[in-house]
């Protein structure tokens, strides 16, 4: 069973910090992983999508990597903003067609 | 071309009573998710449906829950005698293929479910 981690749980920085957020997940075998932005009672916004084949993706101020060997991920968030205060979700997609999440990591980027 | 829609966004319920949420896929999608997410936790999944069918009800509770897809008309997820437990968002998502035929899937805004 697909098991995904994100680490930390919650991360607070001053607005301007290059931060970096973890994600880590059991089974290598995925199709892709997918990063995704939350706001408090909202839904979910897909950022990044990486397919299995790719190692990284860019957009605007982030990137995101995949290591699929190791079962780990890494959204980079450079100049960070308060806009940016949200939590922030890990997804991968396995063979059975589970996008399988992680527990997020809350962003609160101080002014 | 609408995307996920998800209704109502926000139920209050009773101890006891029954809840409903409703899903409209994307135009041409015929693959529906649903996940839950409790306070402060990731999502987690419930059941994946194409029409007509239930492909995995593997995260669905085995009790007071169901889910179905009909042929005409949104999926519905169903909680019988609901409890405060409950309470939580409710994330539905869609596909025009299997997911790993397209590689994406796509939320809803999600139902938030609220038990007293």
């Amino acid at each position: 069973k697909q098991e995904v981690t994100q680490i930390p749980a919650a991360l607070s920085v001053p607005e301007g910090e290059n931060l970096v957020l973890n994600c880590s997940f059991t089974d290598s075998a995925i199709y892709n992983l997918q990063w995704f932005r939350q706001d408090p009672g909202k839904g979910l916004t897909s950022l990044l999508l990486i397919q299995s084949s790719q190692r990284e993706q860019t957009s605007g101020r982030l990137n995101a990597s995949l290591d699929k060997s190791s079962g780990r991920s890494t959204l980079y968030i450079a100049a960070s903003q308060p806009g940016d205060s949200a939590t922030y979700l890990c997804a991968v997609l396995d063979a059975g067609n589970m996008l399988t999440f992680g527990g997020g990591t809350r962003l609160m980027v101080k002014p | 071309n609408a995307g996920v829609m998800q209704n109502p966004r926000h139920l209050v319920r009773r101890r006891g009573q029954e809840a409903r949420l409703r899903c409209s896929p994307m135009k041409g999608h015929s693959h529906v998710y649903w996940y839950r997410q409790l306070p402060e936790e990731g999502l987690k999944f419930m059941v994946y449906l194409q029409k007509e069918n239930i492909i995995d009800e593997s995260g669905m509770p085995k009790e007071r829950f169901s889910a179905e897809f009909p042929k005409e008309g949104p999926s519905i997820l169903r909680i019988q005698q609901v409890v405060r437990g409950d309470s939580a968002a409710y994330f539905c998502a869609s596909s025009p293929l299997q997911a790993t035929n397209t590689g994406e899937l796509f939320f809803g805004e999600g139902s938030r479910l609220t038990v007293l």
